[in-house]
Order: structure tokens, then C-alpha cells, then sequence
């Protein structure tokens, strides 16, 4: 079975602090994915990767950047925490393209910003 | 900007009725639609993928696809309690996917027993 890990399911940070959202895929997958999920707005995309050390924007990067620096780890970094990224965060991978449409996705991190 | 619309629910069907959920796009050159269920708490998976005009089937879940009206549904027939969920719709955009999938806001589903 595919297994996509988040480090930390649960993490409380203050404001201004940096957090980094850690995860780790074991199917050697090519293609991660970071989401965040808030009630009324869906699923939106931060940032995603294709391949080692190579990042794109997905449709809301700011306030947030990422690394991945080995092929099964990728990791979501917030520089200064805001109260407005309070959240819900879900890493997925996929092999191959997206078109096959096949995400599988970590158990999330729920984050909560004071 | 890609748009996947839903209706957000909750939709309420009586045990073993047939639950229709909806969807729409607003990037006609979209080329694959998905089915995401998400239970409460838990993390989506993935349910349904159609490419093509007309109905997949699998199982008790069908799904349908017409891009002339931009519109994809997921039919679920004989519904279990266990059904209940919310239901994402999820579409590749005319990018061919270079920019991941685009998510609706999904559809909560409640199967009354």
C-alpha cells in the first residue's frame, strides 16, 4: 500500500513563529502535492513538485514555500505564521502524471495559529 | 482561474435510494474528471476517474460526463449509511495537469437509514 506520512498531525504555533510541515512518501513517487483545506473553500493548492529540488506555485504560495531536497520527502514551510493560515494541510503524491487523477494523500496536519 | 463547481448540501437520501451528485467546470478544455470521497476527519481518496463522454460504471457507482455542457455527476445507486461523505468533485484542466488537480468544494452526502 501506498503511505503518505505527515510528521505531525497536530501542531499549535504562535504568531510569527516559522513551522515546517514535514512529508514523506514510500512509493517512490515523482509528482507531491501540498494542499490546505478550510470549511466553505475546498481544496486549494500551495505548492507542488515534479521532481527533486524543482517546486511550482499552485494557486495560494504566499506565505508559504517549500523544499525538496530528496525525491520522497516534501516539505511546507510558513516563514512567519499568520492566525490566516490556521488550517488544515494535506500532502499527496501521485506516480506518473496527474491526469491519472490517482492522489494519495496523508492523514493531514491541523494547524492552529495564536 | 479554473472553476469546479458543487452544490455543498447536505444532500439526504433515504437508505438504498440512488444519490446524485453534481458537478460543473469552467475550463472547457478540461480532459479528466475524478470522484474524491472524504469522510469526516479523514483524508480524500479517490472513488471515480472518467475521460470520456458517457457513463463508467463500477460497481455501484456510476459516473457520468458530458464536456459539451461541461458537466460531471457521480450516481450512487442502492446508498448505504456508509456512503455518507463529503463527495469532491476534481478536474485536470486543459494544462494537461501541470498545475494539479482543481477541487470543488465538495458535497456532503447523508444516507438516512
Amino acid at each position: 500500500d501506498v503511505k503518505v506520512t505527515q510528521s505531525s498531525r497536530y501542531l499549535v504555533k504562535r504568531t510569527g513563529e516559522k513551522v515546517f510541515l514535514e512529508c514523506v512518501q514510500d512509493m517512490d513517487h515523482e509528482n507531491m502535492f501540498w494542499y490546505r483545506q478550510d470549511p466553505g473553500l475546498g481544496l486549494r493548492l500551495i505548492y507542488f513538485s515534479y521532481d527533486v529540488k524543482m517546486k511550482e506555485k499552485g494557486d495560494i504560495p504566499e506565505g508559504y514555500s517549500v523544499s525538496r531536497e530528496k525525491k520522497e520527502r516534501f516539505s511546507l514551510i510558513l516563514e512567519s505564521a499568520s492566525t490566516n493560515q490556521t488550517s488544515m494541510y494535506l500532502c499527496a503524491s501521485t506516480a506518473g502524471t496527474v491526469n491519472t487523477g490517482e492522489l494519495f494523500f496523508g492523514e493531514g496536519s491541523r494547524l492552529t495559529v495564536l | 482561474q479554473k472553476e469546479v463547481e458543487q452544490n455543498s448540501g447536505p444532500l439526504s437520501v433515504p437508505e438504498g435510494a440512488i444519490a446524485s451528485l453534481n458537478c460543473t467546470y469552467s475550463d472547457r478544455g478540461s480532459q479528466s474528471f475524478f470522484w474524491y470521497r472524504q469522510y469526516s476527519g479523514k483524508s480524500p481518496e479517490l472513488i471515480m476517474f472518467i475521460y470520456s463522454n458517457g457513463d463508467k460504471e463500477d460497481g455501484r457507482f456510476t459516473a457520468q460526463l458530458n464536456k459539451a455542457s461541461q458537466y460531471v455527476s457521480l450516481l450512487i445507486r442502492d446508498s448505504q449509511p456508509s456512503d455518507s461523505a463529503t463527495y469532491l468533485c476534481a478536474v485536470v484542466g486543459s494544462g494537461g495537469g501541470a498545475d494539479g488537480l482543481t477541487f470543488g468544494k465538495g458535497t456532503h452526502l447523508i444516507i438516512q437509514p
